[in-house]
């Protein structure tokens, strides 16, 4: 079983609009949580990286929120522009796996429409 | 933060062939990785390039599929050998450490 889910697989989004994809995970010990944004043809790009003790962090307009009790995260996307239509990729990181190995999410396949 | 190219970035091999994937890194890094993303999946670490030692391959991945070079601290190469159609994905290196890790743009390549 992936020790990282997220929700929902794939969404469609009207531009301007905001919208706001689930991450959850079972990886413990825990070290940090990351989410990246993936263009079609094009390597992950790291948006936000958070730590045990954090709980929000914005890059422009994504805010992800962590909540470590849960094991939940999220990513929020506001005023969403066509330039989002992308694959966003929830990572997290443990210091057991040793040798810099990350779980994987799956990826939210986010697609904005004018 | 590290910019980092692949080369080929996409080719269509016939089967039992082997192509060769190179990665550059704009700056010297101490840690290289090599993924495989297949559609609609998690990328998956096949192996971790070491700079003057054999790499350190996963669970399922073997040298004698997907042998690695790593002759200096920004440059390494993963050869995808003897090819079948299940080996068509898209190939992925990347650099970083504990904080982060950056990715390269990828390598999509077809087995037909």
């Amino acid at each position: 079983k992936n020790q990282v889910e997220q929700s929902p697989q794939s969404l469609i989004i009207l531009e301007g609009k905001n919208c706001t994809l689930q991450c959850n995970y079972t990886v413990s010990p825990f070290s940090n949580l990351r989410w990246y944004k993936q263009d079609t043809g094009r390597g992950p790009v790291s948006l936000t990286i958070m730590t045990f003790s954090e709980n929000t962090k914005s890059n422009g307009r994504y805010t992800a929120t962590l909540d470590a009790d849960t094991k939940q995260s999220s990513l929020h996307i506001t005023a969403s522009q066509l330039s989002d239509s992308a694959s966003y990729i929830c990572v997290v990181t443990s210091p057991d796996y040793g040798n810099n190995r990350l779980a994987f999410g799956k990826g939210n396949q986010v697609v904005v429409i004018p | 933060s590290a910019v980092i190219s692949q080369k080929p970035s996409r080719d269509i091999c016939q089967r039992g062939t082997s192509l060769t994937i190179q990665c550059q890194v704009d700056s010297q890094v101490t840690m290289m990785f090599w993924y495989r993303q297949q559609p609609g999946q998690s990328l998956t670490l096949i192996a971790t390039a070491n700079q003057g030692s054999e790499a350190t391959y996963e669970s399922g991945f073997v040298i004698d599929k997907f042998p690695i070079s790593r002759p200096n601290l920004t440059f390494s190469t993963l050869t995808v050998s003897n090819m079948s159609p299940e080996d068509s994905s898209i190939y992925l290196c990347s650099a970083g450490g504990t904080d982060t890790q950056y990715f390269g743009p990828g390598t999509r390549l077809t087995v037909l």
